[in-house]
């Protein structure tokens, strides 16, 4: 069964600075997505990771994708108010796409 | 924005009754899935479709059913709602393997 874990859950910091997000999943695969959720509305598709090695960049985010130590990391560059949010990564397996529980992201003016 | 609605947008129901809400989709995408978002336990997997009549469970499938009959529709199924299905339904689209996926705007069922 496909385990994806998300560190840390709630993460609070201060605007300008830099951050990273971690997601951790126990099975093998290649395919791994982040998601957005602001609060009270859905799901907004960040990045696409297909391979290992795989690195996308938008904005202040930035994704990467290691599949041989089972990693992904969604790191924040100079932080602004504007991307407080939940982020969620999602490891596609046999057709299904399991979530971690999200990090709640809270950046202070 | 992909054309992805879901309906209702807002249930309440009581126990043990019936509840079926739905997933429609414009785009003719291959994959469709049911998600439940609760508080502390982020998005979790109920069942999928691959296809027209082709479902398969997720993570959380007791308790629900689906049915996929035509490619724009996927159904989900409380066959008799309990206080524990409380929660807000997210369905999603892709068009392949690989595919970013769209969600729907949500549907927050409450069974009292």
């Amino acid at each position: 069964e496909l385990k994806v874990e998300q560190n840390p859950l709630f993460l609070s910091m201060q605007e300008g600075k830099n951050y990273t997000i971690y997601c951790n999943y126990s099975t093998t695969s290649d395919r791994l997505y982040w998601y957005r959720q602001d609060p009270g509305k859905s799901l907004e598709s960040l990045f696409v990771l297909l391979s290992n090695g795989a690195v996308k960049q938008e904005g202040r985010l930035m994704a990467s994708l290691d599949t041989k130590a089972r990693l992904s990391t969604l790191h924040i560059t100079a932080a602004v108010h504007d991307l407080s949010a939940t982020y969620f990564c999602a490891v596609e397996w046999d057709d299904k796409i399991i979530f971690g529980k999200g990090t709640r992201l809270h950046i202070l003016p | 924005d992909a054309g992805i609605t879901q309906s209702p947008r807002h249930k309440v129901t009581e126990t043990g009754t019936p509840v079926t809400l739905r997933c429609h989709q414009t785009e003719n995408h291959r994959y469709m899935y049911w998600y439940r978002q609760d508080p502390g336990h982020g998005l979790r997997l109920i069942h999928y479709s691959y296809g027209v009549k082709d479902t398969d469970k997720g993570e959380v499938s007791d308790g629900y059913s689906v049915s996929r009959s035509k490619t724009e529709d996927f159904l989900l199924t409380l066959e008799s709602a309990t206080s524990s299905q409380t929660s807000v339904y997210f369905c999603a689209i892709r068009a392949s393997q690989g595919g970013k996926q769209y969600f729907g705007p949500g549907t927050r069922l409450t069974v009292t």
